[in-house]
């Protein structure tokens, strides 16, 4: 099975920060990756699709990218709001595996 | 609007079975393939298992492979997750997702969209 990993597993930067997160797949997934946000005792919120578009009504500070099996969520400018855990997931084929989550937290 | 509501959890012995329920409204459940994802307690998100949008093809994690089965009633524009054998690694808020998009046919297709709030399953003596 592919696995995902992600990293860091928890982050503290500063309101408009930019912040990053990656996710390596250990094989090629073809762009196959999402971006969940899940903020505490919430539902999980789908944020990007197909590595790098966004979901409706999704604020444009979010993006995606990718660079062969490695991809790239970062959040342009972090604001009070996004605080949570973000998970990336794989989807190209079963089992739909998820990253180990990162939890980003406001400075 | 899309509402999906899970039920059915609760807390259970290791060895015995629970069936799970996701209530859909607001969308064309028949078009739509659906999932069963899991949270334990404090820890991240596990897909569990997906079943076409007709009910013809279903996938499970390697975890539950044997003990859990994917189910839908159409008619009813309910999904279902039947959980037998179960031990207390089960032990976790379970979610159902939507499809982003409809007729999936494959093992994946498609993220998940919509969730439901989950329903809450402890297996414990």
């Amino acid at each position: 099975d592919i696995q995902m990993t992600q990293s860091p597993s928890s982050l503290s930067a500063s309101v408009g920060d930019r912040v990053t997160i990656t996710c390596r797949a250990s094989q090629d997934i073809s762009g196959f990756l999402a971006w969940y946000q899940q903020k505490p005792g919430r539902v999980p919120n789908l944020l990007i699709y197909a590595t790098s578009i966004l979901q409706s009504g999704v604020p444009s500070r979010f993006s995606g990218s990718a660079s062969g099996t490695d991809f790239t969520l970062t959040i342009s400018s972090l604001q009070p709001e996004d605080v949570a855990t973000y998970y990336c997931q794989k989807y190209n084929s079963a089992p739909r595996t998820f990253g180990q989550g990162t939890k980003v937290e406001i400075k | 609007q899309v509402q999906l509501v899970e039920s059915g959890g609760g807390v259970v012995q290791p060895g015995r079975s629970l069936r799970l329920s996701c209530a859909a409204s607001g969308f064309r459940f028949s078009s739509y393939g659906m999932h069963w994802v899991r949270q334990a307690p404090g820890k991240g998100l596990e897909w569990v298992a997906f079943i076409w949008y007709d009910g013809s093809n279903k996938y499970y994690a390697d975890s539950v492979k044997g003990r859990f089965t994917v189910s839908r009633d159409n008619s009813k524009s309910t999904l279902y997750l039947q959980m037998n054998s179960l031990r207390a690694e089960d032990t976790a808020v379970y979610y159902c997702a939507r499809d982003l998009q409809i007729y999936c046919s494959g093992s994946s297709c498609y993220p998940n969209d919509y969730w439901g709030q989950g329903t809450l399953v402890t297996v414990s003596s």
